[in-house]
């Protein structure tokens, strides 16, 4: 199985900063990774596919980049709407695995 | 609109079963693969199980509910289930029905493009 990573955890951050978050893979997975974002008591948010893809209706100041078994999600200017939690995930193959999550926090 | 309601979820003791049900609208079930996904109280995402559009019969669940969960659809009722036997406290979570994206040909994507809301599935004595 391939195995996700994220770091880092937790991250404490102010509107206006700039955030990067990074994922991790045990094994090369192209670029078959997709980013969700989560808020207390909701179902995820597909944010970006293909590790840079933005989904419609994603606002622009979300991007991804990376591919093989490093990626990164980055927002360019946090947003008060923007404090979740984000995980990322891998579709290059079954099982098809999260990782643990980065909680974004106001700091 | 895309909606997915997730419905089935209880209070179980160890050892019994349930069935959530998926009720799906505002696309065309029948030509897209879904899963389930769950995530326990405080953790992260886990996905449970996977199952093919009706034009193939493929099926794939996660090692640590084989042979325990099965999942099956319903084209004609727009719906996805889950049967869940031999329920453990591990499996106490939130599970969400998720649709797998289609590409070129209608080949799936196996990441989740639209999802659910929960059932809650709590496994205690």
């Amino acid at each position: 199985d391939i195995q996700m990573t994220q770091s880092p955890s937790t991250l404490s951050a102010s509107v206006g900063d700039r955030v990067t978050i990074t994922c991790r893979a045990s094994q090369s997975i192209s670029r078959w990774l997709a980013w969700y974002q989560q808020k207390p008591g909701t179902a995820p948010k597909l944010l970006l596919s293909k590790a840079s893809t933005l989904e419609s209706g994603v606002p622009s100041r979300f991007s991804g980049s990376g591919s093989g078994t490093e990626f990164t999600l980055t927002i360019s200017s946090l947003q008060p709407d923007d404090f979740a939690t984000y995980y990322c995930q891998q579709y290059n193959s079954y099982p098809f695995t999260f990782g643990p999550g980065t909680k974004v926090d106001i700091k | 609109e895309v909606q997915l309601v997730e419905s089935g979820g209880n209070l179980v003791q160890p050892g019994e079963s349930l069935r959530l049900s998926c009720a799906a609208s505002g696309f065309t079930f029948s030509s897209y693969s879904m899963n389930w996904v769950r995530q326990a109280p405080g953790k992260g995402l886990e996905w449970v199980s996977y199952i093919s559009s009706s034009r193939s019969s493929t099926i794939y669940y996660a090692d640590s509910v084989k042979g325990r969960f099965t999942i099956s659809r319903d084209d004609a009722k727009n719906s996805l289930y889950l049967q869940m036997n031999s329920l453990r406290a591990e499996d106490t979570a939130v599970y969400y029905c998720a649709r797998n994206p289609t590409g070129i040909f209608g080949i799936p994507r196996y990441y989740f493009d639209y999802w659910g809301q929960g059932s809650l599935v709590t496994v205690s004595s």
